[in-house]
């Protein structure tokens, strides 16, 4: 199996740009989870997928931060209107919902100038 | 609300040694898995070991081993021999329940001195 892919890695924008990031799940892992991570913090949970369908959302995914999984294969999470206190690093999970261990992508870092 | 407290920070172990870093949780949930993953230096989240809270036996992986205390809510993991490539943030991860998202902790930043 190959891991779990993000692109880009990295993501340089001005303020109130618009973002896109992907990612491309381990085959056949059915569930799919965003993350957010600060520097020399532990990830925060933003979503995650069942196949297509999107079950859960934080309360951190403002409505600037859209996330899809349209297919049910890879994901893409969008952030509008970028602000500085979204520079981060935006992590990628997938797992199988009967093993229920999650593996995780090499994330995007992001830098809002 | 579930919590995750890893209370060290840092730590320091020198090459070949044995270091234990610890854990504690709260949660209302009976049935939940626990896991240790490792994030070394602008590198990617790998996952070190596993313990679904049913079992008894304490998970092993290697040099990586757990002792996990469910009536103490503590999971602490425990690296044996340590190397230089164990170098790394070390971050407790509970989901809580199958197939949630997983809550972690802050992170113990692990250095191994040569």
């Amino acid at each position: 199996d190959t891991g779990v892919s993000q692109n880009p890695r990295h993501k340089i924008t001005k303020r109130g740009q618009n973002v896109t990031f992907r990612c491309d799940p381990i085959s056949e892992h059915n569930r799919l989870y965003w993350y957010r991570q600060t520097l020399g913090q532990g990830p925060e949970f933003l979503t995650y997928f069942q196949n297509e369908a999107q079950l859960e959302k934080s309360r951190l995914l403002s409505d600037r931060f859209s996330a899809e999984r349209p297919k049910g294969s890879f994901s893409t999470l969008e952030i509008q209107r970028t602000e500085q206190g979204d520079s981060a690093m935006y992590l990628c999970a997938s797992s199988l919902v009967r093993t229920d261990t999650q593996y995780f992508g090499p994330g995007t870092r992001l830098t809002v100038l | 609300a579930q919590t995750v407290t890893q209370s060290q920070p840092e730590m320091s172990v020198q090459e070949a040694e044995t270091v234990t870093l610890s854990c504690t949780y709260d949660t209302s949930e009976s049935d939940y898995y626990l896991f240790w993953y490792k994030q070394p230096p602008s590198r990617q989240m790998i996952l070190v070991i596993r313990q679904e809270a049913y079992k008894q036996q304490n998970a092993t992986e290697n040099r990586f081993s757990v002792n996990f205390q469910k009536a103490a809510k503590s999971f602490s993991l425990k690296i044996s021999d340590s190397q230089l490539g164990d170098a790394a943030m070390y971050f407790c991860a509970p989901p809580w329940r199958a197939n949630s998202k997983l809550t972690f902790g802050k992170g113990i930043t692990l250095s191994v001195r040569p």
